[in-house]
């Protein structure tokens, strides 16, 4: 069965700092893997997609599939990136998407 | 882009009651949606995949004869939640997805609805 790990719940880190939000996942297959973030008061969207390479926002996020991580990052944090960040991977033929439990990203000013 | 839609925003019912929830693709057809229940400062938990046409297929757990979820078209699936219970207060998220046209793999939320129940 598919898991996604995002070991922490809170992260906080000032304004201009980088930021590394962490994911790891399990899965036999191949995985497709997203970060989907949610504003206050706003619904999930879609970030940004592996395959898809790009950068989002100032935000990237690299495949390792030996170390089976995923993890999005930013070198310089700006307050409107405070948010819930859900990690997320893609399986059984886009018929199920595991999420992780969210890391809450706070930029302080 | 792609817009969900889910109404109502805001439900608030008495115990026993039976409230229906609906989501709509606007602008593409969603041969997949999913339900998601969302506990205060926790993840997303599936609840259940709503294929267009068949019936539903739900998560461990997920009582479906307390959840029903109806696929009747491209564009539309309902969450009835069946003689509400206090319990069953919390916001309740649908996702579409669809493997055709440009949005393969995507998942396009709806705004989610809270229900409280009396």
């Amino acid at each position: 069965a598919q898991r996604v790990t995002q070991p922490e719940k809170l992260l906080s880190v000032f304004k201009g700092a980088p930021v590394e939000l962490k994911c790891n996942y399990s899965y036999s297959g191949s995985p497709e893997l997203f970060w989907y973030v949610q504003y206050s008061r706003q619904r999930l969207q879609l970030l940004l997609r592996h395959i898809s390479r790009e950068s989002i926002k100032g935000f990237t996020a690299d495949l390792n599939k030996g170390e089976t991580s995923f993890h999005l990052k930013k070198p310089f944090a700006q307050e409107e990136d405070s948010a819930m960040y859900y990690c997320a991977l893609n399986s059984g033929g886009y018929q199920k998407v595991t999420f992780g439990i969210g890391t809450k990203l706070q930029v302080i000013p | 882009g792609a817009v969900v839609s889910q109404h109502p925003s805001w439900v608030i019912c008495k115990s026993g009651t039976s409230v229906k929830i609906e989501c709509r693709s606007l602008d593409f057809q969603a041969t997949t949606m999913f339900w998601y229940r969302q506990f205060p400062k926790q993840s997303l938990m599936l609840m259940a995949t709503s294929n267009e046409g068949s019936k539903a297929t739900y998560e461990q757990g997920v009582e479906k004869d307390k959840f029903l979820i109806n696929h009747a078209s491209l564009t539309l699936s309902t969450l009835t939640v069946t003689s509400a219970h206090p319990e069953d207060s919390s916001f309740y998220i649908c996702s579409a997805t669809s493997p055709r046209g440009p949005y393969t793999g995507e998942l396009f939320f709806g705004e989610g609805s809270r229900l409280t129940v009396l």
